[in-house]
């Protein structure tokens, strides 16, 4: 079945720029959508973003000026990079997966197990 | 964009009672060009990912305990869970993904009582 793990530092230092890859097995990143979550210390979960694997991108508009998520066919990958970070951003970051099917969506069916982003100077 | 609110926030409920967690979206998540309405439940526990339980508000995703349960369309949505289990209590998101950003509800924390 499809898994997905996500890899990237866990200290970024503030104004720099956060950088997640998550790596699908099991299946190809050449369907459905791509999606990245957050979820802050006690707080719910925020939708970043999402790709197709044609390098499609919707964003969320209130992270739509620092963030950009990029698939990878060749390595059946897909990042997030998110500029310009501050204390605010600390979170899990999840990577999922949106199944969808002849314009029929699913819902996030398979998702990372998140890693901790932290940043701090 | 599509805000979503949960109710009630904290939700405490005996064991093999029924608890009932509400959505509500600030526009329709009905796709009328197949009449089916893109709004997803997920339980999520502690260190663990979200799990998808529930999509097109009432199907219950493979491998999903039958107590659980969602209802309704357009805007007005419900998780029902019935016969409360230990292993049930999490925090539960109700999201809408027909058009994005892909919201999610603020969550409803169920506890046991």
């Amino acid at each position: 079945q499809v898994q997905l793990q996500e890899s990237g530092p866990g200290l970024v230092k503030p104004s720099e720029t956060l950088s997640l890859t998550c790596t699908v097995s099991g299946g190809s990143v050449s369907s459905n959508y791509w999606t990245w979550i957050r979820q802050s210390p006690g707080k719910g979960l925020e939708w970043i973003g999402h790709v197709y694997y044609t390098g499609s991108t919707n964003y969320n508009p209130s992270l739509k000026s620092r963030v950009t998520i990029s698939v990878d066919t060749s390595k059946n990958q897909f990042s997030l990079s998110l500029n310009s970070v501050t204390a605010a951003d600390s979170a899990i970051y999840y990577c999922a997966r949106l199944h969808n099917w002849n314009y029929y969506y699913y819902g996030l069916n398979v998702w990372g197990q998140g890693t901790t982003v932290t940043v701090s100077s | 964009d599509i805000v979503m609110t949960q109710s009630p926030d904290f939700l405490p409920v005996s064991l093999g009672e029924r608890a009932t967690i509400n959505c509500k979206s600030s526009q329709s998540v009905l796709y009328t060009s197949n009449s089916k309405n893109y709004l997803a439940w997920y339980q999520h526990k502690p260190g663990q990912p979200p799990k998808l339980l529930i999509y097109w508000a009432s199907t219950r995703e493979s491998g999903v305990p039958d107590r659980f349960s969602g209802s309704g369309s357009g805007t007005d949505f419900t998780l029902t869970i019935n016969s409360l289990q230990a292993e049930d209590v999490a925090v539960y998101y109700c999201q809408q993904y027909k058009t994005t950003p892909h919201s999610f509800g603020q969550g409803t924390k169920l506890e046991i009582k």
